[in-house]
């Protein structure tokens, strides 16, 4: 059973340009959360996808934006640079039960940095 | 706001006693909880959960203990081993979100 896989695993870009990060859920999971970890910090949640909708966002701008194919996978893409940017992107995979907070499953990262 | 902290960033233990590592939340309305652990260079690894009305959940060495009254969980691991050295981390989902808001995290150093 394959857990949740991100691509690529390190990605290094220079200030302006544009980032896409992708993630594929566990199996059985359809619902995956993005989530930007800087060094020395806990996770912060970017947004999240189900039914290939945003259904809930975070505190970030508008650079920021994701998308969900009908296979469950998922895309983050990051516009316009800086050198702030420069993190560990964590991908979570669920499964909505329609209930409270599902489980979230975490995949390795993908990290970026920003010259 | 929301927001969820950890009181201490560091903790060492002698291999073979048991851990607690101590997580406070500010958000009431919080009724999720979740702990993972994260090795160096890896994504955070799933623990153990517990909801609201879980004062206690056990899993395999390790107990979730939660107290609603002071906003105030913790997580015990029995007999450390060295494999146990990791950064900690609580979660909480703000009172119902499907996102997680996470602490600072606790490093967990174990000494032979």
């Amino acid at each position: 059973d394959a857990g949740v896989t991100q691509s690529p695993t390190h990605l290094i870009k220079t200030r302006g340009q544009q980032v896409t990060l992708r993630c594929s859920p566990k199996s059985g999971h359809d619902t995956v959360s993005w989530y930007q970890q800087a060094l020395g910090q806990g996770p912060q949640f970017i947004f999240q996808y189900y039914e290939e909708e945003e259904r809930q966002r975070g505190n970030f701008p508008d650079r920021f934006s994701g998308h969900q194919f009908p296979n469950y996978s998922s895309e983050l893409n990051v516009n316009a640079l800086l050198l702030g940017d420069s993190a560990l992107y964590l991908c979570a995979s669920s499964f909505y039960s329609g209930g409270s907070t599902d489980t979230q499953y975490f995949g390795p990262g993908t990290r970026l940095t920003v010259l | 706001g929301e927001s969820v902290g950890l009181h201490l960033p560091t903790l060492s233990v002698q291999e073979g006693d048991n851990s607690i590592i101590n997580c406070a939340y500010s958000n009431s309305a919080s009724d999720y909880f979740i702990w993972y652990k994260q090795e160096s260079g890896k994504g955070p690894q799933f623990i153990i959960d517990s909801r609201s009305n879980m004062d206690k959940r056990q899993g395999q060495r390790v107990t979730v203990l939660l107290n609603k009254t002071v906003k105030h969980l913790s997580l015990q691991i029995a007999a450390t081993q060295p494999g146990d050295s990791a950064v900690y981390f609580c979660a909480e989902n703000g009172g119902g979100a499907q996102k997680l808001v996470f602490g600072q995290g606790t490093r967990l150093t174990i000494n032979p």
